[in-house]
């Protein structure tokens, strides 16, 4: 989920398990919506995007659901890996311009050997 | 190799010592867009530009110039550096101005003494 105040929500899970990351985003005219991984050290990449128009979208190992009726949005991760240990970023668009790219707080992801 | 290259990656100023932190990209996108990253308040969009000459505020441009004066780069520039500038910042880019898919720089943290 979002995060409040100074400390990012974290999510714990061990190697091989799936993982769920939660975003609830703000604004109900927003139509398209994407996850950012930013591991540290690094800028924010690209994992998956999905337009209100759908409610599910999978690439690999990765699976993005919207409900549109609770504006809640999740990146549910396979077979979680160290690799993907990372900070999860969503992110809504309202208005087909970057200009109104809203980013969420961010979700820490650690994952257990 | 596609990317977008900040430079500096670390810096440590002064108040009031006019800095710029570089950003290109070798991709040939139109879009390029400043962000600052801080704790508990995630990423926040300070300038962007569409296209060569065409910049626009963001959510907190005060304290920001921009400049896009060739299509590869987007040079951040800070007048008169203060504390409350303290940040990470990271600049991205996309194919067009409606392409929702950034790709970002590594990031440059900026200290202000």
């Amino acid at each position: 989920g979002e995060s409040v105040g100074l400390h990012l929500p974290t999510l714990s899970v061990q190697e091989g398990d799936n993982s769920i990351i939660n975003c609830a985003y703000s604004n109900s005219a927003s139509d398209y919506f994407i996850w950012y991984k930013q591991e540290s050290g690094k800028g924010p990449q690209f994992i998956i995007d999905i337009r209100s128009n759908m409610d599910k979208r999978q690439g690999q190992r990765v699976t993005v659901l919207l409900n549109k009726t609770v504006k809640h949005l999740s990146l549910q991760i396979a077979a979680t890996q160290p690799g993907d240990s990372a900070v999860y970023f969503c992110a809504e668009n309202y208005g087909g311009s970057q200009g109104n790219l809203i980013f969420g707080k961010g979700t820490k992801l650690s994952v257990k050997p | 190799e596609a990317q977008v290259t900040q430079n500096p990656r670390y810096l440590i100023t002064v108040t009031g010592k006019k800095l710029t932190v570089t950003c290109s990209q070798n991709m040939n996108h139109e879009y390029m867009s400043w962000y600052r990253q801080d704790p508990g308040l995630g990423l926040r969009q300070i300038y962007y530009s569409m296209n060569v000459e065409v910049t626009d505020k963001g959510d907190v441009p005060e304290g920001y110039k921009v400049s896009r004066k060739e299509k590869r780069n987007f040079p951040l520039i800070l007048e008169s550096p203060s504390p409350n500038q303290t940040s990470l910042y990271f600049c991205a880019s996309s194919p067009a101005w409606d392409s929702e898919k950034l790709f970002f720089g590594s990031g440059t943290q900026l200290s202000v003494l």
